[in-house]
């Protein structure tokens, strides 16, 4: 099965730079994904590590480490619309569905 | 850019009664995704479909039912519903796999929240 691990909360202030980490135990995966969603919304795609590395889309970066079974979104410059929760998600070999993170929830402060 | 459509965006229904909720994919994406959101909770997976065939079945109620019509829109039907089912409903679209990445990136439609009283 998969089991994803985040922080609940992280806070932060408006311009930092804040990194969300999600560990995991998976028998196997296509890859790490990171989606945002704020209060009442829903889910929107932000990253997609097929590979171990970085990978670098605007103010948002995310890294995945295989062999650490480790992964995290960074997010540089903070603004106050930054405040959602964030989800890893991984997708299982042979399945099409996503398995969520339990999710962290990122509070931008002036 | 067109976006995946969900209708109601809000229902409330009495226990034990039922409720179906409709998604409507985003054009010449091939898998529609049916996901639960509970209260402070991540998105749980209910069902899929891959071309208008059942593809995958998560933790789906079989109370619940689902199926995808020849147009591509989706409809979760839920029967003998419980308190415990309110919660928001998120359909789910991505297109053709490109390498892994298309089932990866999947497109959420905003929601139906149910209330069950």
């Amino acid at each position: 099965g998969q089991s994803l691990e985040q922080p609940s909360e992280v806070t932060a202030v408006e311009g930092a730079i804040v990194q969300i980490n999600c560990t995991y135990q998976t028998s196997g995966f296509y890859g790490l994904s990171w989606y945002q969603q704020h209060d009442g919304g829903a889910p929107t795609f932000l990253s997609y590590n097929a590979l171990d590395g970085l990978e670098e889309t605007g103010r948002f970066s995310s890294f995945l480490s295989r062999s650490d079974s480790y992964g995290y979104l960074l997010l540089q410059e903070l603004q106050m619309k930054d405040s959602a929760s964030y989800f890893c998600a991984v997708r299982p070999p042979g399945r099409r569905a996503l398995t969520f993170g339990s999710g962290t929830r990122l509070q931008v402060q002036p | 850019a067109a976006g995946v459509i969900q209708s109601p965006r809000h229902l409330i229904k009495e226990k034990r009664e039922t409720a179906t909720l409709k998604c409507y994919p985003i054009p010449r994406h091939d898998t529609v995704y049916w996901y639960q959101q509970g209260p402070g909770q991540d998105p749980q997976f209910l069902i899929s479909f891959y071309e208008k065939m059942q593809s995958d079945k998560g933790s789906i109620p079989d109370r619940f039912s689902a199926q995808q019509f020849s147009d591509y829109h989706s409809e979760l039907n839920m029967s003998s519903l419980e308190l415990g089912d309110s919660a928001l409903y998120f359909c789910a679209s991505s297109s053709p796999s490109v390498g892994d990445r298309g089932g990866n990136e999947q497109f959420f439609g905003p929601g139906t929240r149910l209330t069950v009283l």
